[in-house]
């Protein structure tokens, strides 16, 4: 079985840029997460979809944050404009379907790492 | 929200040493707990996972968790760790909004030879 993938593996921009990051989750998938881990403390979720809607966004910086999930399968993240302090690695989970409690583990992706200078 | 606190940030041990690592989680009511690993320049896997039932855990490569509900705790322990076992290691909970995951800070497990 495939895994989750993420591209690319590493960014480095300057503040100010803008990237975008795409995520393609196991397939069958139904629930789609990404999550932001900064140096030195756990993933912290940005954004949760299940197929192509939004189930909880509420600690996605919505000013230079964004995400979608056409078609309910692959999905993008993207910043705009960044700032020094996005610099962290991107993860993206899958998971079978977020709806019920046996169905719900994570299968995460190796993640993209962000050097915001 | 449901959080988890993980209270050793940084364990270093020898190897064949017996391995406990900490975890608290905040809620009272219902939780749904996990230790996830990430070995050295992999992804994060799932080492094991609590719903209900038997409070003691047991996952994969040899490790085991025990929830005891009186302490609010969720530690993970091996009773003999090797030098594969080097890696970070993360509790989380599952959130009961939209079945996301809080982690913890996670624990840097060192384990020399």
């Amino acid at each position: 079985e495939a895994g989750v993938a993420q591209s690319p593996r590493y960014k480095i921009i300057e503040k100010r840029q803008s990237v975008a990051f795409w995520c393609n989750p196991i397939s069958g998938h139904a629930t789609l997460y990404w999550y932001q881990q900064i140096l030195g403390q756990g993933p912290k979720l940005l954004i949760q979809f299940q197929n192509n809607g939004v189930v909880d966004d509420s600690q996605l910086p919505k000013d230079r944050f964004s995400a979608e999930r056409l078609k309910g399968v692959d999905s993008t993240l993207k910043i705009q404009p960044a700032k020094l302090e996005d610099s962290a690695v991107y993860l993206c989970a899958s998971s079978l379907d977020g709806s019920g409690v046996f169905s719900y583990e994570q299968y995460f992706g190796p993640g993209t790492r962000l050097t915001v200078t | 929200a449901q959080s988890v606190s993980q209270h050793n940030h940084h364990v270093i041990l020898s190897e064949a040493a017996s391995l406990e690592l900490g975890c608290n989680y905040s809620y009272g009511g219902t939780v749904n707990l996990f230790w996830y690993v990430q070995y050295p320049g992999q992804h994060l896997q799932l080492l094991l996972k609590y719903f209900s039932g038997d409070p003691l855990v047991k996952g994969i490569k040899g490790f085991e968790a025990e929830f005891i509900k009186s302490k609010f705790s969720f530690n993970l322990r091996k009773p003999s760790v090797q030098w594969s076992d080097t890696a970070e290691y993360f509790c989380a909970v599952l959130s009961n909004s939209g079945y996301a995951l809080n982690f913890g800070k996670g624990t840097s497990l060192l384990v020399t030879p």
